[in-house]
């Protein structure tokens, strides 16, 4: 069975940082593409960031690039997303995604929560 | 960046009855349109791909169709299990985008 588990979310300050994790496993991890999505209070989903298998390439929306890294670490089936200079927009709930192909997500993780507020 | 204009935001059906989603994209995506089903306490769960591809384990009353801008999700005689929120999302270009989410709930 295919499970994706993130970790790491809590409350944090405007302008600190995060580091979020995602444990997976059921699958092989190194052949898929990754990806995180947020979700905000009361509102709709939001691509994040997508990283290659190699981990060689990344994507990111406008709204968090230069902020947030996407990385990986294969051996361990872990996906992480680094989250730099938060603002009060970025609280959200964020899951991790498998990537089925070309920007299809065909499984998704429970989510963790992070709220960023002084 | 590809604009996906979802409606209704919310739909109230009966069991048994079809019901229609529409998802317009702000410019062509050929047909790299996925549908999505949100449910409170499960995870997020793939639907459709490529606007009219079944994802394993879709049941057959779900249906898609469409192709540059203009898609539709459909489900025919609903049961209990689809009232929920679904969301489009188009994967032909990052950034990825996604529709507003349609709410569909029991009348």
């Amino acid at each position: 069975e295919v499970q994706l588990v993130e970790s790491g979310g809590g409350l944090v300050q405007p302008g600190r940082s995060l580091k979020l994790s995602c444990a997976a496993s059921g699958f092989t991890f190194s052949n898929y593409y990754m990806a995180w999505v947020r979700q905000a209070p009361k509102k709709g989903l939001e691509w994040v960031a997508t990283i290659s298998t190699s981990g060689s390439r990344t994507y990111y929306p406008d709204s968090v690039k230069g902020r947030f890294t996407i990385s990986r670490d294969n051996a361990k089936s872990s996906l992480y997303l680094q989250m730099n200079s938060l603002k009060s927009e970025d609280t959200a709930t964020y899951y991790c995604a498998r990537e089925q192909w070309s920007g299809v997500m065909d499984a998704w993780g429970q989510g963790a929560s992070v709220t960023v507020s002084s | 960046d590809v604009q996906m204009t979802q409606s209704p935001s919310y739909l109230a059906a009966s069991p048994g009855e079809s019901v229609s989603i529409s998802c317009k994209a702000s410019k062509s995506i050929n047909t790299y349109l996925a549908w999505y089903q949100e449910k409170p306490g499960k995870t997020n769960k793939l639907l459709i791909y490529s606007g009219s591809t079944l994802q394993s384990g879709t049941p057959s009353r779900f249906s898609g169709s469409g192709s540059g801008t203009d898609f539709t999700l459909t489900i025919r005689s609903l049961e209990p299990e689809d009232f929920a929120v679904y969301y489009c999302q188009q994967h032909n270009e990052y950034p990825l985008t996604f529709g507003s989410g349609t709410k569909l709930e029991i009348k």
